[in-house]
């Protein structure tokens, strides 16, 4: 069975600081990995995905995740944030064949 | 709009009663999910169907559980007997069996359940 474990519940940052969120997975074949964000009020939006080629992976409003197959990670960052980028993130994995698995995420606020 | 929408995107209940949520999926999807939400989580996988068969259901999806997607379009999520424990986000996706996003899910707005 697939799981997902994000480390960091509850980040918190000034403006201007650089971001690195955790994220490792549990699965033993293929996977294709993603970041969604969640914004106070609003539906999961995609960030960034990853399913194969170059594994630094750019994604929208700055961000990028690096997947790095002998540690099952797959880490968010990015070098500078905004008190816009206060939200909660989620990563998450998926087979080729169906569902997606979610970590618990992690709350970001960013203080102006 | 060509997303996948979900109706409604409230629904308050009482103890007992019956629920049922909608969600058209994007049009020529193939695959829909059913996932649940609830507070400080991620979404749980519930079910997800194949046009219109049903493949897989996770044991979260008691008895007082059902969905359906009868024409293999869009699909209905039925909570029978609700309890307190059911109010959460309820999500759904679809995603293309080909193509350059065949591996994405894409995420409806949510109905939320609140059961008093």
């Amino acid at each position: 069975a697939q799981s997902v474990s994000q480390h960091n519940h509850h980040v918190i940052l000034s403006e201007a600081a650089s971001l690195e969120l955790g994220c490792n997975y549990s699965y033993g074949g293929t996977v294709n990995l993603f970041w969604y964000v969640q914004y106070p009020g609003q539906h999961l939006q995609l960030l960034l995905k990853y399913f194969s080629g170059d594994p630094l992976v750019k994604g929208i409003k700055g961000f990028e995740a690096e997947f790095i197959k002998s540690k099952f990670s797959f880490n968010l960052r990015k070098p500078s944030v905004q008190w816009s980028d206060t939200a909660e993130y989620f990563c998450a994995v998926n087979t080729n064949a169906g569902k997606s698995t979610f970590g618990d995420g992690t709350t970001l606020t960013v203080k102006p | 709009d060509t997303g996948v929408s979900q109706d409604p995107r409230h629904k308050i209940t009482k103890r007992g009663q019956n629920v049922t949520f909608r969600c058209d999926p994007i049009s020529e999807h193939n695959r829909l999910y059913w996932y649940r939400q609830t507070l400080g989580q991620g979404p749980e996988f519930l079910t997800y169907f194949q046009n219109e068969a049903q493949l897989e259901k996770s044991r979260l999806l008691s008895d007082r559980f059902s969905a359906e997607r009868p024409k293999g379009s869009f699909s209905t999520l039925e909570i029978q007997r609700t309890e307190q424990g059911d109010s959460a986000m309820y999500l759904c996706a679809s995603r293309p069996l080909a193509g350059e996003s065949y591996n994405e899910q894409f995420f409806g707005p949510g109905t939320r359940l609140t059961v008093l």
